[in-house]
């Protein structure tokens, strides 16, 4: 069966390590592979796109890179900081089709 | 732009009633997709649109369900009757192009 997973529901880190975030996929073939952030009681907002040709793709402190041959994208935010805790969802565009699927989330909390 | 409009907010009803949920995409955008939020399952696509045409309903859980999407600046998702094991949030998304969606805040339905 087709799956979307992200391994950890919650991560908890210090204030200015570096968080990891993994979504691992399986009987997929995306051609597109999206994070997104969400903040209790709103709705998931953007943050980056990766393709199937790309490996890495980076935004200020974040930082994805895909791997089809694994079936896993990787999600870092460098110098973490407070303001950065908030749930983190990997959505995935399967084939040619245009609607995503969404994993489940991981719930991120940076300490002081 | 005001982003993705969604009403109402909050929605708390009784078991057996109709519910409308309303969503005005972000003007210039020519998809609209509705998803439900919950924890047990995360976020679904419940339907999407493209230019106002429904493309892809196969998220519809039964025939409870339906949406409407009767110009570029207004869509509806109506559930009649409505179960409590329809409470969830109700997010609207558009989008153009059709990858980088745009959530609206939500509608929080409860189902007494």
């Amino acid at each position: 069966s087709q799956k979307i997973e992200q391994n950890s529901e919650a991560l908890n880190i210090q204030e200015g390590k570096t968080a990891t975030l993994t979504c691992n996929y399986t009987n997929y073939s995306p051609a597109y592979l999206q994070w997104y952030r969400q903040d209790p009681g709103r709705g998931p907002v953007f943050l980056l796109l990766i393709r199937e040709n790309e490996k890495e793709k980076r935004k200020e402190r974040l930082k994805v890179t895909f791997d089809t041959t694994l079936k896993q994208s990787l999600f870092h935010i460098t110098a973490s900081q407070p303001a950065d805790s908030a749930t983190y969802l990997c959505a995935l565009v399967p084939g040619s089709q245009g609607n995503l699927i969404f994993g489940k989330g991981t719930k991120l909390s940076v300490k002081p | 732009d005001a982003g993705v409009i969604q009403s109402p907010r909050h929605e708390v009803t009784e078991m057996g009633q109709e519910v409308t949920l309303r969503c005005k995409p972000i003007s210039g955008h020519d998809y609209l997709f509705w998803y439900r939020q919950t924890m047990m399952r995360g976020l679904e696509l419940l339907i999407y649109f493209n230019n106002n045409v429904p493309i892809d309903d196969s998220g519809m859980p039964e025939d409870r369900f339906s949406a409407k999407m009767p110009n570029a600046s207004f869509s509806t998702l109506k559930i009649q009757p409505s179960e409590p094991r329809d409470s969830a949030v109700y997010f609207c998304a558009s989008s153009s192009p059709i990858y980088e969606q745009y959530f609206g805040p939500g509608t929080r339905l409860t189902v007494t």
